[in-house]
C-alpha cells in the first residue's frame, strides 16, 4: 500500500521485556514522528526524525524509550523494560516536508504490558 | 505550561444537524493549526488546516474558524453525517516548531 506501515498492530508483553515497533513511512516523506495515546487521551509526542538531521527526541519520557531510522526510511521506536504504564497505542506518522502540513499517520501499534 | 485543550468531550448530533468542535490553546506562538478525524482502530486523519492570518478557512463540508484574540479554534461540519463520527483532535504548531502539539480531542456521535 501507499500508507504509512506499522507493524506489529498489537503486541502484548510481560512487564521487564523489552519490545520493537517498526514504521514504514510512505515513500518519498523524510520527516517522520513518533507518537503515543493512551486510552481516551490526545497524541503525546515522543521523537522527531527530519532527513539525516539529528533527532528530536525532547519528547521521550525516559531512558527506555529510544528510536532509530535506518537510511532516511524504516523506524523503529524500542522499549526497554517495559512497565505497564508503557501501555498505549504508538502511532507514527510521516509528512513530505520539514515544518507545515498535513502528517499521514499509521494506523498504530497497541502495546499492552501485563 | 502551554498547551491545547477542548471544551466538551462528547459532541452528539442528529443527522442533518451542522456540528461545531471548540478548541482553547494557549501558546501565543503558534501560528499553523489543524484538524485531524480519528476513526476507532484508524490513525488519525488531516481534515484542514489554517494559518495564523486567516480567520476562516472552508473545505467540503467543514470550515475552520480562527480567533486569535482570544486564542480559539473551531471546527463546523455542515450537515453532519453517521460516517462524521469519531473523535476530533485539534493541533497547534508554534512559529519555527515542526513539531505539531495535539488536544485532548472530542468524541462526535452522529445519530441516525
Amino acid at each position: 500500500g501507499a500508507g504509512v506501515s506499522q507493524s506489529p498492530s498489537n503486541k502484548v508483553t510481560e512487564k521487564g521485556k523489552d519490545v520493537e515497533l517498526r514504521c514504514d513511512p510512505i515513500s518519498g516523506h523524510t520527516a517522520l514522528y513518533w507518537y503515543r495515546q493512551s486510552l481516551g487521551q490526545g497524541l503525546e509526542f515522543l521523537i522527531y526524525f527530519q532527513g539525516n538531521s539529528a533527532p528530536d527526541k525532547s519528547g521521550l519520557p525516559s531512558d527506555r524509550f529510544s528510536a532509530e531510522r535506518t537510511g532516511g526510511s524504516v523506524s523503529t521506536l524500542t522499549i526497554q523494560r517495559t512497565q505497564q504504564e508503557d501501555s498505549a497505542v504508538y502511532l507514527c506518522a510521516s509528512s513530505l516536508a520539514q515544518g507545515t502540513g498535513e502528517l499521514f499517520f499509521g494506523e498504530g501499534s497497541r502495546l499492552t504490558v501485563l | 505550561g502551554e498547551s491545547v485543550g477542548l471544551h466538551l468531550p462528547t459532541l452528539s448530533v442528529q443527522e442533518g444537524d451542522n456540528s461545531i468542535i471548540n478548541c482553547a490553546y494557549s501558546n501565543s506562538a503558534s501560528d499553523y493549526f489543524i484538524w485531524y478525524k480519528q476513526e476507532s482502530g484508524k490513525g488519525p486523519q488531516f481534515i484542514i488546516d489554517i494559518r495564523s492570518n486567516m480567520d476562516k478557512r472552508q473545505g467540503q463540508r467543514v470550515t475552520v474558524l480562527l480567533n486569535k484574540t482570544v486564542k480559539h479554534l473551531s471546527l463546523q461540519i455542515a450537515a453532519t453525517q453517521p460516517g462524521d463520527s469519531a473523535v476530533y483532535f485539534c493541533a497547534e504548531q508554534p512559529g519555527g516548531s515542526y513539531i505539531p502539539t495535539f488536544g485532548r480531542g472530542t468524541s462526535l456521535i452522529v445519530h441516525p
